[in-house]
């Protein structure tokens, strides 16, 4: 079975510094998808980066990046630039390729931003 | 602009008072996802629906139901809610066979529902 680990449940980092959210799964699939989620307090939760499997290279959305590292399984998010709406609970997500494939969480790590 | 909708924002229900939320999209995916989220938990799968094909989760209690009646909207229905059940509700749409982009699931803003 997929898993999906966030180790730390809280991080804090200063506003317009770069902050590193970790994030570890174990699959046996070739074909999967990995996501990183942002859910503010009493907010909607939206997609803040997606990562297919069978790119190398490390995908990008404005201030967030990933650090895609398929062979040790890991899929970290890096914050750029910091800013007080990016304070939120984030979770990592895995997905394995297929129609009817179910999302895979990790517990999530709350994210505050110190102004 | 294309959207999840979930009905009501917030739900006041007596303990074993039947309940429905509802969930309405407006981007026209195949597939439709029900979680239950407790605070400062991660979602957790109820069941969903791929096109009319209902998918329960092992574990999921009979208590929690679901309808489908067309591609728009999905329906979760608690027969007998428990204190147990008081948690936030997500609906959630992605389309697997609308090519790679659309493996994203994408949620709406949850029904948060108190039970007294």
């Amino acid at each position: 079975a997929q898993t999906v680990t966030q180790s730390q449940p809280e991080m804090s980092v200063q506003e317009a510094e770069t902050v590193t959210l970790s994030c570890t799964y174990d699959t046996s699939e070739s074909d999967y998808y990995l996501f990183w989620y942002k859910q503010p307090p009493s907010r909607q939760m939206i997609l803040v980066i997606r990562q297919e499997a069978y790119k190398q290279q490390n995908a990008t959305e404005n201030r967030f990046s990933v650090n895609f590292q398929k062979a040790a399984k890991s899929f970290s998010l890096k914050i750029s630039d910091s800013q007080l709406g990016d304070a939120a609970m984030y979770f990592c997500a895995y997905r394995r390729g297929g129609a009817n494939s179910k999302l895979t969480f990790g517990k999530g790590i709350t994210l505050s931003v110190r102004p | 602009d294309a959207m999840v909708i979930q009905n009501p924002r917030y739900q006041v229900t007596q303990f074993g008072k039947p309940v429905t939320l509802s969930c309405s999209q407006t981007l026209n995916h195949n597939v439709m996802y029900w979680y239950q989220q407790k605070s400062s938990q991660a979602p957790k799968l109820l069941f969903h629906y791929y096109d009319k094909d209902f998918n329960n989760e092992a574990d999921t209690p009979d208590n929690f139901q679901s309808r489908r009646p067309n591609t728009s909207f999905c329906f979760l229905d608690i027969r007998s809610p428990g204190l147990g059940d008081a948690a936030m509700y997500l609906c959630a749409t992605s389309n697997p066979t609308g090519g790679v982009r659309q493996e994203t699931q994408y949620f709406g803003p949850g029904t948060r529902l108190l039970v007294l």
